[in-house]
């Protein structure tokens, strides 16, 4: 298995500008998580799916922020107006539904708005 | 609510000296406690988990914790420390029965000198 995947790896954008991240669970894995990491806040996070169902948004940070998953095999966090501070890596992770189950994770996304 | 208390955010100790990271949780009902750790610019690997079943768990690369109900604890130990381990290492909780929503701690940084 590939694992999960994350797309792009990095991201460099303009204040102002639309910025999609976007992630492939593992096959098989019903629960979608989006994290974001930064030095200051450490790894927060921002909503979770299951069965392509948003449980929790309550982490994302305001309206300039949206995810999506339209299937079991694909998902998107939006960002827009991006802001210097959005500036973090944003990590994708899947796991099987189910009490005591682990998460993995994706290699992360570099987002640096200028 | 869940939470995780890192009690330490960086630990340095000495190549083939013991390593302890210490964790305590919050947890209103059973938790289920993994230990994660991340590599500089990578994502995050499991380590171990506990879900209820023997209190000693033992993970990969040599690295073992052990679960103490009474002390609401979940440190992460390890004989002796290479200089591969270097890396931030987080503790992590979910709910048994509250679905797998993962609460992370704030990380310990472990730096192994030689």
């Amino acid at each position: 298995d590939a694992g999960v995947i994350q797309s792009p790896r990095h991201e460099v954008t303009e204040m102002g500008q639309e910025v999609t991240l976007r992630c492939k669970p593992i096959s098989g894995h019903n629960s979608l998580f989006w994290y974001r990491q930064t030095m200051m806040r450490g790894l927060e996070l921002l909503i979770y799916f299951n069965n392509n169902v948003p449980i929790d948004d309550s982490g994302m940070p305001e309206d300039r922020f949206s995810a999506k998953m339209p299937n079991a095999s694909f998902s998107t966090l939006k960002i827009q107006p991006s802001e210097p501070r959005d500036s973090a890596v944003y990590f994708c992770a899947s796991s099987r539904r189910g009490s005591g189950t682990e998460a993995f994770f994706g290699q992360g996304t570099r987002l640096t708005v200028v | 609510a869940q939470s995780v208390t890192q009690l330490d955010s960086h630990v340095s100790v000495s190549e083939g000296t013991p390593v302890l990271l210490r964790c305590n949780y919050s947890s209103s009902y059973s938790p289920s406690l993994f230990w994660y750790v991340q590599h500089p610019n990578k994502g995050l690997q499991l380590l171990l988990k506990y879900t209820s079943a023997a209190t000693l768990v033992k993970g990969i690369n040599g690295f073992e914790a052990e679960f103490k109900k009474s002390e609401t604890s979940f440190h992460l130990t390890k004989p002796s420390a290479h200089m591969s381990d270097a890396a931030e290492y987080f503790c992590v909780v979910s709910l048994t029965g509250g679905g797998n929503k993962l609460t992370f701690g704030t990380g310990t940084q472990l730096k192994v000198e030689l």
